[in-house]
């Protein structure tokens, strides 16, 4: 496709299941990020893949989230045993970045995800 | 790691005013400051990136400066529009180690007519 591709773009969950978030991003695209947007905050670092590279996980906030990057393209986000504050929207975003090349991020849509 | 403070949080301008939103971060060897733009129910986009070998950069309305001494850059609008009424993200990174790109919380920006 032609941009970032987020799904499913609405999940609503129960309190205790584990849910998974795919990003399709940009093809050639060799950064891959994943943030999260609670109501009225910020962008949340979670994790960050980089080429060939181990991911950057320093922004994952329990050991419930977890996140993988197969063959370098898609990636799936994996949040295990959901709580009610993980609800909030999870972006991913794909930019093409080297040594010197300074990626732009482009941002998909968003996964909204709520747990009641 | 990387820590990027923003401010102001909201910020309320008359059309035609200029807005000035500071973001100070921490890490001194982050080399690239971008800032996006997320319109209400859209994702970021974009704006404007500045690099930390330049202390400014223009494109049209929009300006931003750094000063690496203070570890702090700010994004300057001029002749705000209604349209220029948006969340705003600064970021930081040190791009050639390829870490993670880190935003600030963010400013609310409302341009009134």
């Amino acid at each position: 496709g032609a941009g970032v591709s987020q799904s499913p773009s609405n999940k609503v969950t129960e309190k205790g299941k584990d849910v998974e978030l795919r990003c399709d991003p940009i093809s050639g695209h060799t950064a891959l990020y994943w943030y999260r947007q609670s109501l009225g905050q910020g962008l949340e670092f979670l994790i960050y893949f980089q080429g060939n590279s181990a991911p950057d996980k320093s922004g994952l906030p329990s050991d419930r989230f977890s996140a993988e990057r197969t063959g370098g393209s898609v990636s799936t986000l994996t949040i295990q045993r959901t709580q009610q504050e993980d609800s909030a929207v999870y972006l991913c975003a794909s930019s093409f970045e080297g040594r010197i090349i300074t990626g732009e991020l482009f941002f998909g849509e968003g996964s909204r995800l709520t747990v009641l | 790691g990387e820590n990027v403070e923003q401010h102001p949080s909201t910020l309320s301008v008359q059309e035609g005013d200029s807005a000035v939103i500071k973001c100070t971060y921490s890490d001194s060897a982050s080399n690239y400051f971008p800032w996006y733009k997320q319109e209400l129910g859209k994702r970021p986009q974009l704006i404007i990136d500045i690099r930390s070998n330049v202390g400014e950069k223009k494109d049209q309305r929009i300006a931003v400066t750094l000063n690496k001494t203070a570890k702090h850059f700010s994004l300057h609008i001029t002749e705000t529009q209604p349209e220029d009424s948006a969340v705003y993200f600064c970021a930081a990174s040190i791009r050639q180690a390829g870490t993670a790109l880190i935003f600030g919380k963010g400013t609310t920006l409302s341009v009134s007519s």
